[in-house]
Order: structure tokens, then sequence, then C-alpha cells
């Protein structure tokens, strides 16, 4: 059973600092990894999305990389900034006929401050 | 951009009532999802359709059912509420590729008395 694992669950940092989130998986057989962000009482808005024959993806200040064989990702936020709080999720995609599904983890809570 | 709308955005509901989650998108997305959300537990997929007119069941679908009524809506009913089943539930949709992102709703916050 695929189990999906992030660390630290909570974070604070002052602005200005690059930060490495970390997201573990069990199982390296996926089709991809993605990274969403969560602001409180709101829906997961999608940040990154690797697919499983690569190794990083890059969106401005946002890195996502992705080692399958050891089953981690990472996200970096390079020059964090208060807007950058919210929760971190990261999800792999695992499906064959009929079980197409993510698997979440339970997210990491950043607090920037100013 | 609408995106993925849900309604209603929260809800109070007695033990034993029924009541039905809607959920609409507007980018012609083959694939719609319901998870629901708790504390210390992340998201749990309760059911998805991989196309109009599909369904199946997700980690947790017991006390659920669902209806893809065409391309655009898929219903997440409640038939018989229980305190168990207060949570935050999202309704999701994605393409038909397995690379495309998936896009979420708000949210509609759930209590059950």
């Amino acid at each position: 059973k695929q189990e999906v694992t992030q660390i630290p669950a909570a974070l604070s940092v002052p602005e200005g600092e690059n930060l490495v989130l970390n997201c573990s998986f069990t199982d390296s057989a996926i089709y991809n990894l993605q990274w969403f962000r969560q602001d409180p009482g709101k829906g997961l808005t999608s940040l990154l999305l690797i697919q499983s024959s690569q190794r990083e993806q890059t969106s401005g200040r946002l890195n996502a990389s992705l080692d399958k064989s050891s089953g981690r990702s990472t996200l970096y936020i390079a020059a964090s900034q208060p807007g950058d709080s919210a929760t971190y999720l990261c999800a792999v995609r695992r499906g064959s006929y009929n079980t197409d599904k993510l698997i979440f983890g339970t997210g990491t809570r950043l607090q920037v401050f100013p | 951009n609408a995106g993925v709308t849900q309604t209603p955005k929260f809800q109070v509901l007695k033990t034993g009532q029924s009541m039905t989650l809607q959920c609409a998108q507007d980018m012609n997305h083959n694939s719609m999802y319901w998870y629901r959300q708790d504390p210390g537990m992340g998201l749990r997929l309760i059911y998805y359709s991989a196309s109009e007119g599909t369904t199946d069941k997700g980690e947790v679908p017991n006390g659920y059912n669902v209806s893809r009524l065409n391309k655009r809506e898929f219903s997440l009913r409640l038939e018989s509420a229980a305190p168990s089943q207060t949570s935050v539930y999202f309704c999701a949709s994605g393409g038909r590729s397995y690379n495309s992102p998936l896009h979420f709703g708000n949210g509609t916050r759930l209590t059950v008395t």
C-alpha cells in the first residue's frame, strides 16, 4: 500500500530564507508527483507536477525535484515571503485500469514571518 | 474562469438526515473526484469518475453515493448522515491524461450533530 509522508509537519521561518519541504513515498511505481498549496478555508491549488520520467520542475521561486528510486521529492522555495504562508501537500498518482487516484501526504504547514 | 464550483459552502445536519453535495466544472475535464479532508488524516478519496457514465469507489466509500450527471457535474450524496462524516469535502477534476494536474473546488464544510 502506497504511503506518503511529509516532514516537517510545521515550519516557521523569517522572510527571505530559502527552505526545503520534504515528501517521501513507499512505492516507486508512480505516474507523477504533484505539489499543492492550500490556504486556510480554501481548496488546493496545483503548484508543480513532475512526471515519473522527469527529475525536476521549476515555476518562479519554486523548484520541485523527484528521485523515484529513493521515494523522495523536495519542494524548494527561494527567498520566502509572508505570502508563501500556507499548507503544502504532495500527492503521488498511481493508477491502473479503474484505480486511477492520487495519494496525499498530510502536509507541511508553513509560516513565513516578516 | 469558474473552474470547479462546489455548493453549499457550509452545512449542518442532524444524524440521520440526508443531503447532496453538488460539484460542477467548466474545463471540459473527463475525470472528477470527491475527497474528504480530516485533521491528521490528509485527503482521502471517496469516489471518482474517470468519464461520463462511470463511477468507482475510492478509499472510503461507505455511507456515500455518487452520480455523474453529465460531463460537467458530479454529485455526492449522504443518505443517512453520521457524526463520523463531519469533514471538509472537496471536489476535483482532471484532464484525460494521467499527467494532467488536478483542479480543486473550495470545499464544503459539513458538520453532523
